[in-house]
């Protein structure tokens, strides 16, 4: 089993929904939750990044943690064309090292 | 803005060569890291390096070795090209301190090996 599983999808959603992606984990110990957006052929962009259980809300974005389930999500409002992208989970504890998600593909439809 | 830069977007290499991969940062971060992007598998550390001259194994380290002589750069070696390390090629570099830092990309070198 994956330390962190991550629906590859690819999710195809209209201009103006609400996009949803979500990241399960099984290692208590991450306690640093971050989303990172990557277009094709470039490197994974920060996005948010989060500490502990909650929410945390950035302009269209918000990211939730919920440590009790071992689940994470984030959600893109009123989503546009140029959210189109690869979207990558990634979570650490105290050390400076990451495992990341396998990456949502998501397409938003003029 | 943190500024990561690796040498090279694309490349094409013979097996058996040996091939270095290069990258740069300017945010003076004391963290760097090589990771391998492949479909469905994600990305995975090869290795990482917490200051000039150290470096740790990450999760797939055979065939590879680095290189970090100065902060700012922290090279990536493939000791001799195998058709297998054909992949996209991912720098990071992340600040120190008792909590982890989110890391910060290059755009990536596109590794094919012949």
């Amino acid at each position: 089993q994956k330390e962190v599983e991550q629906d590859p999808g690819p999710l195809s959603v209209p201009e103006g929904a609400i996009v949803s992606l979500n990241c399960t984990y099984s290692n208590s110990a991450f306690q640093y939750f971050m989303w990172y957006r990557q277009y094709s052929r470039k490197g994974p962009e920060l996005l948010m990044y989060t500490y502990s259980s909650g929410n945390k809300e950035d302009g269209r974005f918000t990211a939730q943690v919920d440590k009790s389930s071992k689940y994470i999500s984030l959600f893109i409002r009123d989503s546009q064309p140029s959210d189109s992208a690869t979207y990558l989970c990634a979570m650490g504890g105290n050390d400076y090292k990451l495992s990341f998600g396998a990456g949502t593909t998501v397409t938003v439809r003029a | 803005d943190v500024k990561v830069t690796q040498s090279s977007r694309y490349l094409v290499k013979r097996t058996g060569e040996k091939v270095f991969l290069e990258c740069v940062q300017d945010m003076d971060h004391e963290n760097m890291f090589w990771y391998r992007q492949d479909p469905g598998l994600g990305l995975r550390l090869i290795y990482f390096s917490y200051d000039v001259k150290m470096k740790e194994k990450g999760d797939i380290p055979e065939g590879y070795s680095v290189s970090r002589e100065k902060k700012e750069r922290f090279s990536l070696i493939l000791e001799s090209a195998s058709t297998n390390q054909t992949s996209m090629y991912l720098c990071a570099s992340s600040l120190a301190g008792g909590r982890n830092q989110p890391q910060h990309f290059g755009d990536g070198t596109r590794l094919s090996i012949l």
